[in-house]
Formats: C-alpha cells, structure tokens, sequence
C-alpha cells in the first residue's frame, strides 16, 4: 500500500536553531503533500499545502519565513523549522493523497519536535 | 505495514440514520484512539478519542467503541447529518505521545 516516510520521529534542538523535517512518498507520487501541526490533545491544524515544483500554499496565521517549504521532486518534501523557539515545540505531520476522489490520506507517522 | 485500517474507502447514509464507521488495528501497543473529520481543502478536525481502559467514549451525537481484545474500534454518529459528509480518520497512539498511527480514511456521504 501507499506509504509516506516522514523523517525524523523525534528531535531536540536548542532554541534559535533550524530543523529540517523530510516527507518522501516511498511507492507513489505526491504532486502535492500536507504538513499538521498537532498540539497536545488537540486537533491536527493544517499548516501548509507543499505543490512540487512551486510555492507552498500557507495557511493563515502560518509564517511562511518562520517555517520553510521545499517540494523539489515528486516524492520529497521537506519542512524547515528556523530559528526555533520553545514554542514551535509540537508534533509535526506530514500526509499525502495517492490515489483518486475517493482514496484516503496517508499520513507520516509524525515528528515531535522539542526545542530546549 | 499499515498498523491502522480502515477498511472502507467510502460510506453512504441516508440522513437521521446511524452511521457506523470502522477502524482495526494490529499493534498491541496502542492505548489511546482518536477519530478526526477532514472537509475538502480544509485540515482535519479532532472529533472524539478513547483511552485503552475504557470501552466506550460519547459526546453529543459521537459515540467510539473501542474492542480491544478484537483490536476494533468504531464511530457511531446518530443522528447523521449532511454536515457530517467527510473523511474521518483514526488514528492510534503506543503511549509515548510521540507518535500517531491514522488509517487512510472513510468518506461519508449523508444524503437527504
């Protein structure tokens, strides 16, 4: 079945630092992939929807400076945390939709970001 | 290895009845279960979620089951409603919270 690799599970960075979160399709292609951002016991929030070969498309109250988006290829892609702060610690997700209208998401298991 | 199944893509009721959606899951570790709702361009929503010492979740017209010596757990949604056309997503989690399983999705469709 369609998987989504999402890389890595678990990071801790020091505050003002920069984290790179990868997403790969491993058996399809994603012209398109999603980043979530997941706080505590709380619902997934869409944050930015990554299009292969342009611009991520953010969603409001997203800083697209804050929170980098690179879809170079149809498998790949990957979200930079800069200059991170405490408060960007969170569960990061990424899915993408392999197959037609009526085809589920998959999803990345997911990255928790601490940052100390 | 999809840990996580949803084993029906789709789902169609008609308005006012039960809708039943269904979720299995084959990891032994997984203690805590939780459905989301996704609208067409929108991110999913967090619905209801059950811990593994209950066996039964409800709020309002959502109710989760959770079986766990079959390793199943459901939606029941009653009275359905137009608005409740989606996908809804489980999802599990081992405990850690460090880490979600979801299933692909089920796509509801409630008609008049």
């Amino acid at each position: 079945g369609a998987v989504v690799s999402q890389h890595p599970s678990r990071v801790i960075c020091k505050s003002g630092t920069s984290v790179k979160i990868e997403c790969r399709s491993l058996d399809f292609q994603a012209t398109t992939m999603f980043w979530y951002r997941q706080f505590p016991k709380k619902s997934l929030m869409l944050m930015a929807t990554s299009n292969e070969g342009s611009k991520a498309t953010y969603e409001q109250g997203v800083e697209k400076d804050k929170f980098l988006i690179n879809h170079a290829s149809l498998t790949l892609s990957t979200l930079t945390v800069t200059s991170a702060h405490p408060e960007d610690s969170s569960f990061y997700i990424c899915s993408a939709k392999p197959g037609g209208p009526n085809y589920g998401y998959t999803f990345g298991s997911g990255t928790r970001l601490t940052v100390v | 290895d999809q840990q996580v199944k949803q084993n029906s893509p789709s789902l169609s009721v008609q308005e006012g009845r039960i809708s039943i959606l269904n979720c299995d899951y084959t990891n032994s570790m997984f203690d805590y279960f939780l459905w989301y709702k996704k609208y067409p361009a929108e991110g999913p929503t967090f619905l209801i979620s059950i811990s593994s010492i209950k066996d039964k979740n409800e709020d309002g017209r959502f109710t989760v089951f959770l079986n766990k010596s079959a390793k199943h757990l459901s939606l029941h949604i009653v009275p359905s409603q137009p608005g409740d056309s989606a996908v809804y997503f489980c999802a599990a989690s081992d405990g850690t919270a460090s880490k979600l399983t979801f299933g692909t999705g089920t796509r509801l469709q409630v008609t008049l």
